[in-house]
């Protein structure tokens, strides 16, 4: 029930395209969603976040859409860049307790063409 | 630079041996998280604490342990080292409220042989 389940493996993007990475979990009783990125030899970096009183957020190029009911949320960059070029991890976690343990999904290696 | 300090950034050794891992969180962060990354197992949450007091524990092994000093940087350390121990071991702090962003460091690269 702790499991977050990320799809796809592997993504290749032309510049300027839309990429689309997709989560899924179990445990309902997560309530903070994250998006990390990370370059190689760097450790993981926000990205952006939600909660799931809101189904969609968008801070720039970066949107994650929630669905609650169906347990699932996405990332989606808009016009994709070659410096997009990263993994890309999504995490839940339940704060209640102040306990932020961020059970990560297997990530996405994201390579953005030219 | 997230602000986070990892020491050292590799570490090569050998099987049975014990190291220790070291971590200085950002300044006024009073949480710090460690995390294991493998090609296997992924991104893995091993323990967290809070102002020198253990908060949460993940799948953690017992010959793992860690501790978080009055001056609030942690140590991890690994014991009875095994290869399959070999890993990017990360380092995470942040608050404790609501929200809070966990912000990583570098990494550890152990190697165990």
């Amino acid at each position: 029930q702790q499991q977050v389940k990320q799809s796809p493996q592997s993504l290749i993007v032309q510049k300027g395209g839309i990429s689309i990475i997709n989560c899924a979990y179990e445990n309902t009783a997560f309530d903070y969603f994250p998006w990390y990125q990370q370059f190689p030899g760097k450790g993981p970096a926000l990205l952006i976040a939600i909660r799931p009183d809101v189904s969609e957020k968008k801070e720039g190029r970066f949107t994650i859409s929630f669905n609650k009911s169906a347990k699932q949320f996405s990332l989606h960059i808009m016009d994709s860049q070659p410096g997009d070029s990263a993994t890309y991890f999504c995490a839940a976690s339940s704060l209640a307790g102040g306990y932020n343990k961020l059970i990560f999904g297997a990530g996405t290696r994201l390579a953005v063409h030219p | 630079d997230s602000g986070v300090t990892q020491t050292p950034k590799h570490l090569i050794t050998a099987t049975g041996q014990r190291v220790t891992l070291r971590c200085s969180p950002r300044s006024g962060d009073l949480s710090v998280y460690w995390y294991q990354q493998s090609l296997d197992q992924g991104l893995q949450f091993l323990i967290q604490y809070y102002n020198g007091e253990e908060r949460a524990k993940g799948n953690i092994l017992e010959r793992f342990s860690a501790q978080q000093f009055p001056d609030l940087h942690s140590e991890l350390n690994l014991s009875s080292l095994e290869l399959g121990d070999s890993a990017l071991y990360f380092c995470a702090s942040g608050g404790l409220g609501v929200q809070e962003t966990q912000y990583f460091g570098p990494g550890t690269r152990l190697l165990v042989l």
